[in-house]
């Protein structure tokens, strides 16, 4: 049973560039949320999808948006990059029902690996 | 806005010890609190949760306890042992998302 993949691991840019991150959730998980953890601090909730929709929103500018497939799997694109955009970013998946078959799954989420993105 | 404090930064004991790290949060509409559990250059890894029906939570060493009241809950790692070193982080539920607590860096020392 493989658990939540993300890629590409490591990431280089420059400023004014755009990136685009990859996220594909544990089996039977439907939804995707995305967290960026700058060093020495907590993960920060960037946005979650589910049903290919963006359900709930951090506090992050507009330059960060995603994308959500049929397959649940989920993309991360940040335009006009800053240096302050280096972090780790976390996708974490999740499954609308919980183990009791009930809803509110949701925020038992399982992280994946994380890409290390650095911006120049 | 909502917010999750988490104390102390860091933490050292001894093995065999204990350690309490301590979390309070500020959405009265929080329902679901768990704890993950960071190693260096590693995801989080959810290791204990709680929802707000519940005042405790034990799997083997590890307790999580919860008061509503007062908007804080505490995670509790009893006989501590050197790979328990890691940095954990504490969150709470807002929405259907994860608000965490910026980490407690806790070393055990043999």
């Amino acid at each position: 049973d493989a658990g939540v993949t993300q890629s590409p691991t490591h990431l280089i840019k420059t400023r004014g560039q755009q990136v685009t991150l990859r996220c594909s959730p544990k089996s039977g998980h439907d939804t995707v949320s995305w967290y960026q953890q700058a060093l020495g601090q907590g993960p920060q909730f960037i946005f979650q999808y589910y049903e290919e929709e963006e359900r709930q929103r951090g506090n992050f500018p507009d330059r960060f948006s995603g994308h959500q497939f049929p397959n649940y799997s989920s993309e991360l694109n940040v335009n006009a990059l800053l240096l302050g955009d280096s972090a780790l970013y976390l996708c974490a998946s999740s499954s609308d029902i919980d183990n009791a078959g009930l809803a509110g799954g949701w925020w038992e989420q399982f992280f994946g690996p994380g890409t290390r993105l650095t911006v120049l | 806005g909502e917010n999750v404090e988490q104390h102390p930064s860091t933490l050292s004991v001894q093995e065999g010890d204990s350690a309490v790290i301590k979390c309070t949060y500020s959405d009265s509409a929080s329902n679901y609190f768990p704890w993950y559990k960071q190693e260096l250059g590693k995801r989080p890894q959810l290791i204990i949760d709680i929802r707000s029906n519940v005042g405790e939570k034990k799997d083997q060493r590890i307790a999580v306890t919860l008061n509503k009241t007062a908007k804080h809950f505490s995670l509790h790692i009893t006989e501590t042992q050197p790979e328990d070193s890691a940095v954990y982080f504490c969150a709470a539920s807002f929405g259907t998302a994860l608000i965490f607590g910026k980490g407690t860096t806790l070393s055990v020392s043999s």
